[in-house]
């Protein structure tokens, strides 16, 4: 149980254009989904919060109107990036938690690697 | 301070050994604790998570808490080389949020 899915697991885009990541609970209903960021030889660094049904939260640092999440439903979350640009190269890695007492246990995706060219 | 820390290693231990990865925050009201591994290219994947003060087993795994001291540590009892990986520490945020530590490399050596 609690199996997280992404979509694509690679992409390779020309800079400039938008990019959409897609983040799905295969196997129970997501009242949280969570969008991390991850440089080479670097720890995970939150990007933002997503509850369904309301505007995501996002950490200092990151720019709302580039990095647009939705989360239209309990089971999926997407990310688009914008614009993107060679340095939004980088491994996005969603995860989704449980509602309730489960909450605490964030379950992850297996990543996007994105190359902005 | 960094509110999660762990050592980033390398720490290479023999095969067959037990490894044992420590982690310390600074948050006291934190209750919370989780151990995610990390292969090279991969998402992180859920190891152990502990609650309360003291040992809890799965497997060749046991995570120990001890909130007096404000530490939890991860345990990995006969080793494999496929137990090399990156280990994450992670403390729950009251908003559900994780917070990271940095991660320790650990190498196990045939």
């Amino acid at each position: 149980g609690a199996v997280v899915s992404q979509h694509p697991s690679r992409v390779i885009c020309k800079s400039g254009t938008s990019v959409k990541i897609e983040c799905r609970s295969l196997d129970f209903q997501a009242t949280t989904m969570f969008w991390y960021r991850q440089f080479p030889k670097q720890s995970l660094m939150l990007m933002a919060t997503s509850n369904e049904g309301s505007k995501a939260t996002y950490e200092q640092g990151v720019e709302k109107d580039k990095f647009l999440i939705n989360h239209a439903s309990l089971t999926l979350s997407t990310l688009t990036v914008t614009s993107a640009h060679p340095e939004d190269s980088s491994f996005y890695i969603c995860s989704a938690t449980l509602s309730g007492a489960s909450a605490r246990m964030q379950f992850f995706g297996p990543g996007t690697r994105l190359t902005v060219l | 301070q960094k509110e999660v820390e762990q050592n980033s290693g390398p720490l290479s231990v023999p095969e067959g050994a037990i490894a044992s990865l420590n982690c310390t925050y600074s948050d006291r009201g934190s209750q919370s604790f989780f151990w995610y591994r990390q292969y090279s290219g991969k998402s992180p994947e859920l190891i152990m998570f502990i609650y309360s003060n003291g040992d809890k087993e799965d497997g060749r795994f046991t995570a120990q808490l001890n909130k007096a001291s404000q530490y939890v540590s991860l345990l990995i009892r006969d080793s494999q080389p496929s137990d090399s990986a990156t280990y994450l520490c992670a403390v729950l945020k009251s908003n559900y949020q994780l917070i990271w530590g940095a991660g320790t490399k650990l190498i196990i050596k045939p």
